[in-house]
């Protein structure tokens, strides 16, 4: 876990505002995700990446992009269409999936966006 | 795609007790099963794993059994404390990709 990172811990967003979301990852994982937290609800996966210039929209993609220029960082950008962002994001990493040492999924410490 | 569902949503049990969190699955090709502990405003930390060759895995007082067969697995948590009291969520992943499905997460409180 203490491998991947995510900054800032807050973040406050105005009306019609895009922020970017930062996560990175120094355990050489090629797959990297996105995740978005609502108060007692369960994770729902927004993107994810498994390898460097390569992403696929997750269940809720709408309103949010990503990019992978480097294997370790994907940053996510919440766009002025996504007109309810308020929630705990989440981003993980896990090895490329068939290696033998498995693909355990790991999690930053999150980033709480707020709107203004 | 993958369906995982988890029951209960929320769970009470008096501390020593047992706590048993199940889960299901729908797609036959997943076959690596985590189980995350998830304490407020923290990040998920994984607590044990199991794979579709194994059916019980056990780590001091947690337990994980999976049934292929029924498409569903189990978390047990034994002589449970105070500090067990998180909310802990199931996934499903495929071997061959790297999409992890997860379930919509347990509430459990130990009652001291």
């Amino acid at each position: 876990d203490g491998g991947i990172t995510q900054s800032p811990k807050y973040l406050f967003r105005k009306e019609g505002q895009n922020v970017t979301l930062s996560c990175e990852q120094n355990l050489n994982h090629d797959a990297m995700y996105w995740y978005r937290q609502d108060p007692g609800q369960g994770l729902r996966l927004i993107y994810y990446s498994q390898i460097v210039n390569d992403f696929q929209k997750g269940d809720i993609a709408e309103g949010y992009s990503v990019s992978r220029e480097k294997k370790e960082s994907f940053p996510l950008t919440v766009t002025s269409a996504q007109k309810n962002p308020t929630a705990f994001y989440l981003c993980a990493s896990s090895p490329r999936a068939g290696l033998a040492i498995g693909k355990t999924q790991y999690f930053g410490p999150g980033t709480r966006l707020l709107v203004l | 795609g993958e369906n995982v569902e988890q029951h209960p949503s929320t769970l009470s049990v008096q501390e020593g007790d047992s706590a048993v969190i199940k889960c299901t699955y729908s797609d036959s090709a997943s076959n690596y099963f985590p189980w995350y502990k998830q304490e407020l405003g923290k990040r998920p930390q994984l607590i044990i794993d199991i794979r579709s060759n194994v059916g019980e895995k056990k780590d001091q007082r947690i337990a994980v059994t999976l049934n292929k067969t029924a498409k569903h697995f189990s978390l047990h948590i034994t002589e449970t404390q105070p500090e067990d009291s998180a909310v802990y969520f199931c996934a499903a992943s495929p071997d061959t990709g790297n999409q992890f499905y997860f379930g919509t997460g347990t509430s459990l409180t130990v009652i001291p």
